[in-house]
């Protein structure tokens, strides 16, 4: 059974500062996503990654992706207040039918 | 494009009841999903479809029914709402598993079973 972990589960911290977000998952995987979702809201699409080494940027957010280690980071520069959300890592285990499972989330409170 | 949209938005069912939850996307893509949200969880996925007539069960499948007569829609069927059903459903999309794509989400549906 895959199973997906990340941590830490709470994340608070200042404006300007760096951090970086941790999900690891158990079995190989073809794939690796990360989402944002804001409280009450949908989930956003952030980064596909597709094989070991690929790192991804947009903005203040980078996403790198180890398949050996079984391991993705979410590292978040500078941050602002704007990034405030949940982020879910979510990992397709089974090739094919892109039955993802999902992480329980990094709640990231960015404070003032 | 509307994209994914869900309806409805919020319904308060009582023990026993029936319901069905509406899913429907416009971007012409093979794959459809439902996902259940509980309080501070992930997602657990339930049933999905790969296509047209074609559906499989997801993790958390009991208590719940799908079919998929159109590529456009995937309903969701609760036959005797209990407890704990109570979440937030949400519906998906993708194109295909060839390309880099990912899943889009609907705006989620809020279920409360008293």
């Amino acid at each position: 059974e895959l199973k997906v972990e990340q941590n830490p589960l709470f994340l608070s911290m200042q404006e300007g500062k760096n951090y970086t977000i941790y999900c690891n998952y158990s079995t190989t995987s073809d794939r690796l996503y990360w989402y944002r979702q804001d409280p009450g809201k949908s989930l956003e699409s952030l980064f596909v990654l597709l094989s070991n080494g690929a790192v991804k940027q947009e903005g203040r957010l980078m996403a790198s992706l180890d398949t050996k280690a079984r391991l993705s980071t979410l590292h978040i520069t500078a941050a602002v207040h704007d990034l405030s959300a949940t982020y879910f890592c979510a990992v397709d285990g089974n090739f094919g039918n892109e039955k993802l499972t999902f992480g329980t989330g990094t709640r990231l409170t960015i404070i003032p | 494009n509307a994209g994914v949209t869900q309806t409805p938005k919020f319904r308060i069912l009582k023990i026993g009841q029936s319901m069905t939850l509406q899913c429907a996307q416009d971007m012409n893509h093979n794959y459809m999903y439902w996902y259940r949200q509980d309080p501070g969880m992930g997602l657990k996925l339930i049933y999905y479809s790969v296509g047209a007539g074609i559906t499989d069960k997801g993790e958390v499948p009991n208590g719940y029914n799908v079919s998929r007569s159109t590529t456009e829609d995937f309903p969701l069927r609760l036959e005797l709402a209990a407890p704990s059903q109570t979440s937030v459903y949400f519906c998906a999309s993708s194109y295909s598993t060839f390309r880099e794509e990912t899943q889009y989400f609907g705006p989620g549906t809020r279920l409360l079973v008293l």
